[in-house]
């Protein structure tokens, strides 16, 4: 069964500062995704991953998979308010044509 | 372009109660996915149609159950609700997941069941 694993599960920013989210899979993908959800909100796509190697970058997040190490990366760079939210990576299982998500990381830019 | 619409967006029940839920999916897309969201479980994959069949099920008891019409409109239903169901119901849409390339999934805003 393929699993997924966040960490830090909460990560207390200050604005300007860079930090990293990780995002281990324990099982072979060709797909990774990260989203974004706000309090209440629906989840809103940020990046699709699908080859080793790939780095997808959009203002301030930077996202990267290495599929021989089953990791991607969240980079974020110069942590401004907005982007406080909860980000999920979430893997495909190719036998199964579903999404299974990390736990999701809370992360809180405080000024 | 519209995006994926589900209705309702909140409603409460009680326990032995059923509900159902629809979901709307963006036009031209042809699967539909449905998760479960709570705070102590996270996101959980319940099930996936696509051209109304049932491609895929999660882990989850048989009274939750769902649908996909012709239109590639969706419902799920629970049956014989319990207080843990209570969580935040989420469709999704894309082309066909099984395909090669990126394939997003767009979420709907989702429904909040709350159980009583």
């Amino acid at each position: 069964e393929l699993k997924v694993e966040q960490n830090p599960l909460f990560l207390s920013m200050q604005e300007g500062k860079n930090y990293t989210i990780y995002c281990n899979y324990s099982t072979t993908s060709d797909r990774l995704y990260w989203y974004r959800q706000d309090p209440g909100k629906s989840l809103e796509s940020l990046f699709v991953l699908l080859s080793n190697g790939a780095v997808k970058q959009e203002g301030r997040l930077m996202a990267s998979l290495d599929t021989k190490a089953r990791l991607s990366t969240l980079h974020i760079t110069a942590a401004v308010h907005d982007l406080s939210a909860t980000y999920f990576c979430a893997v495909v299982d190719r036998s199964y044509g579903k999404l299974t998500f990390g736990q999701g990381t809370i992360l809180t830019v405080h000024p | 372009k519209a995006g994926v619409t589900q209705t309702p967006r909140y409603l409460i029940k009680t326990r032995g109660q059923q509900v159902t839920l629809s979901c709307s999916p963006i036009s031209g897309h042809r699967s539909v996915s449905w998760y479960q969201q709570t705070p102590g479980q996270g996101l959980q994959f319940l099930f996936e149609y696509f051209s109304e069949t049932q491609r895929n099920k999660g882990n989850f008891p048989g009274r939750f159950s769902g649908r996909q019409f012709s239109n590639s409109r969706s419902e799920m239903n629970v049956s014989t609700l319990e207080l843990g169901d209570s969580a935040l119901y989420l469709c999704a849409s894309s082309l066909d997941p099984n395909t090669s390339g990126a394939n997003v999934l767009t979420f709907g805003a989702g429904s909040r069941l709350t159980v009583l």
